[in-house]
Order: C-alpha cells, then sequence, then structure tokens
C-alpha cells in the first residue's frame, strides 16, 4: 500500500524567502503524486502532478516540485513567497499500478507567511 | 467551465439522523470520489463511483453509502448519524486522459449535534 509523509506541520517564512514543502511518498509501483493547496473553508486546487514524464513539474502560482525516486520525495518549492500563499497543502499518492485510483494525503502542511 | 459543485454548503443533524450530501461533477466527468476531512483524521479516501458503479471504498462502515446517477452526478448518504461524522465532506471528479487527476469541489461541512 502507498503512504505519504509530510514533514513539518507548520512552515513559517517570510515574504519573498524560498518555500519549501517536503514530501516524502512509499509505493510498491511508480507512483503518480500530486500536491494540492486548500484555503480556509474551501475545497482542494490542484498545484502540480507528476505522471511518469518529467521529473521537474512546473504548477500553478510558480510552484514546481521535482520527483526523485532515489530518495522517494517530492518536494514542494517556490522562489519567492507571496502572503496570498499563507494556506494548507497536502502531498497525495495515487497508485495506478493496482487500478485504485484513490488518494491517499499526507498530513498536510500549513504555511505562514509573514510580512 | 464550471467545476465540481456541492450542496449544501452546511449541513447540521442530530445523532442517529440520516444525512444526503449532493455533488455534480465537472460537465464529461464520469468518475465521483468521496473523501472526509475529519479534525485530527485527515484526509480520508470514502468511495469512488464510474459509469453508475461503486468502484472502490475506503475503510468506513456500510452505513456509509452512495449512488452514481445517469448524469454521473452522485449522492452521499451517511446513515445512523455519530458525533465523529462531523467533517468536511470532499467530492471530486476526473474523465478522459486525465482520469487520474481528481479536481475537488468545496465541500460540505456536516455537523452532528
Amino acid at each position: 500500500a502507498q503512504s505519504v509523509t509530510q514533514l513539518g506541520s507548520h512552515v513559517s517564512v517570510s515574504e519573498g524567502a524560498l518555500v519549501l514543502l517536503r514530501c516524502n511518498y512509499s509505493s510498491s509501483v511508480p507512483p503518480y503524486l500530486f500536491w494540492y493547496v486548500q484555503y480556509p473553508n474551501q475545497g482542494l486546487q490542484l498545484l502540480l502532478k507528476y505522471t511518469s514524464a518529467a521529473t521537474l513539474v512546473k504548477g500553478i502560482n510558480g510552484f514546481e516540485a521535482e520527483f526523485k525516486k532515489s530518495e522517494t520525495s517530492f518536494h514542494l518549492t517556490k522562489p519567492s513567497a507571496h502572503m496570498s500563499d499563507a494556506a494548507e497543502y497536502f502531498c497525495a499518492v495515487s497508485d495506478p499500478g493496482t487500478g485504485r485510483r484513490a488518494l491517499t494525503f499526507g498530513s498536510g502542511t500549513r504555511l505562514q507567511v509573514q510580512p | 467551465e464550471a467545476g465540481v459543485t456541492q450542496s449544501p454548503t452546511h449541513l447540521i443533524k442530530t445523532r442517529g439522523q440520516q444525512a444526503t450530501l449532493r455533488c455534480s461533477p465537472i460537465s464529461g466527468h464520469t468518475s465521483v470520489y468521496w473523501y472526509q476531512q475529519a479534525l485530527g483524521l485527515g484526509l480520508q479516501f470514502l468511495l469512488w463511483y464510474d459509469e453508475g458503479e461503486e468502484r472502490n471504498r475506503g475503510n468506513f462502515p456500510p452505513r456509509f453509502s452512495g449512488r452514481q446517477f445517469p448524469n454521473y452526478s452522485s449522492e452521499l448518504n451517511v446513515n445512523a448519524l455519530e458525533l465523529e461524522d462531523s467533517a468536511l465532506y470532499l467530492c471530486a471528479s476526473s474523465a478522459g486522459q486525465e482520469i487520474d487527476t481528481q479536481y475537488f469541489g468545496p465541500g460540505t461541512r456536516l455537523t452532528v449535534l
């Protein structure tokens, strides 16, 4: 079975600083990986996804993530944080190898952006 | 293009009652997924419907059930409500060449008193 671990339930950065949100996965077959963002009292918005093509994936709002098989990681980065990036971020894995299309989510990382 | 819609936005029930939550997928999407986001438990997969059939379910008791209609909209029913069923219930849909990519609705906040 697949699983996702997000290191750091809370991350605080200054506006303009680098954002790094960590995600490690466990999967018996090559996974599909996703990052979603959730703003207060809202649903999940897809930021980006990895589906076995390019290992460096660019998403919306200036975010990108790099799939590293050797490290079983899919960390999310953004070069310069903006106040509007403050939200909760979820990493998720979908294992198509077993036929399941259910997403397994990490526990989430709440990003605070300080002025 | 309209996104996934869910109704109602909020639902308040008492213990033992039944709750019905509704979801309309993105136009053209045939797969619908339900997730529960409960405080302290995170996001958990509940159910997956495709072409009107239940394809998979998560580790939830049978009192969580649902269906998918011919127009691909879906209902989630929760019977014999318990206090711990209080959560945000999220619906997602996917289809076609992006079948593995799920797009989420805004959720229904269920409160059980």
